[in-house]
């Protein structure tokens, strides 16, 4: 079935450094692929997406990049700050269908 | 605001009694989900509806049971709770015809003992 692989499992970074997750999916016709942040105890929320016409965006000091050939896309924060400390999640969609990476832990230490 | 509201935050029903949990939503979203969420593990989608239409995931237990009486209100029903359906569990909405869960509820957490 699909799956969507997400890498690293856990990230510990100094605050100022930038941290960057990547995410490989299996289904050639996903065409959406948003990212969730989620802190303890709450559901996730939405922080960035990108559509699989388009290669790169950016919002404020999170971006996005996708290869549609190579089925990657990653998430990059620059300048961390300890707010940022969450588990982070990748996902692929097609239709009504999202499968989820299985999250990246993220320390951002101060 | 505009948002999705998830009650009870926090749900204790015995083994085999059946629990009901609820989502209601502001943002007059078309399609509504219910993801189960365990610890440590991603969200998982239990089913969704478009409107009206109820549309399952091959994989979800029978054991568990939707309700969407209008736009705005969408139930879980859990008929007969086992421990391993202990979890977090996230209603979702969008819009359109599927660009997939754009906004989530904080979740109901439920144990069941």
């Amino acid at each position: 079935g699909e799956n969507v692989e997400q890498h690293p499992s856990t990230l510990s970074v100094q605050e100022g450094d930038s941290a960057v997750i990547k995410c490989t999916y299996s289904d050639s016709a996903s065409n959406y692929f948003p990212w969730y942040k989620q802190e303890l105890g709450k559901g996730p929320q939405l922080i960035i997406d990108i559509r699989s016409n388009v290669g790169e965006k950016k919002d404020q000091r999170i971006a996005v990049t996708l290869n549609k050939t190579a089925k990657h896309f990653s998430l990059h924060i620059t300048e961390t700050q300890p707010e940022d400390s969450a588990v982070y999640f990748c996902a692929a969609s097609r239709g009504f269908k999202t499968i989820f990476g299985a999250g990246t832990r993220l320390f951002v230490k101060a | 605001d505009a948002m999705v509201i998830q009650n009870p935050r926090y749900q204790v029903t015995q083994f085999g009694k059946p629990v009901t949990l609820s989502c209601s939503q502001t943002l007059n979203h078309n399609v509504m989900y219910w993801y189960q969420q365990k610890s440590s593990q991603a969200p998982k989608l239990l089913f969704h509806y478009y409107d009206k239409d109820f549309n399952n995931e091959a994989d979800t237990p029978d054991n568990f049971q939707s309700r969407r009486p209008n736009t705005s209100f969408c139930f879980l029903d859990i008929r007969s709770p086992g421990l391993g359906d202990a979890a977090m569990y996230l209603c979702a909405t969008s819009w359109g015809t599927g660009f997939g869960a754009a906004f989530f509820g904080q979740g109901t957490r439920l144990t069941v003992v």
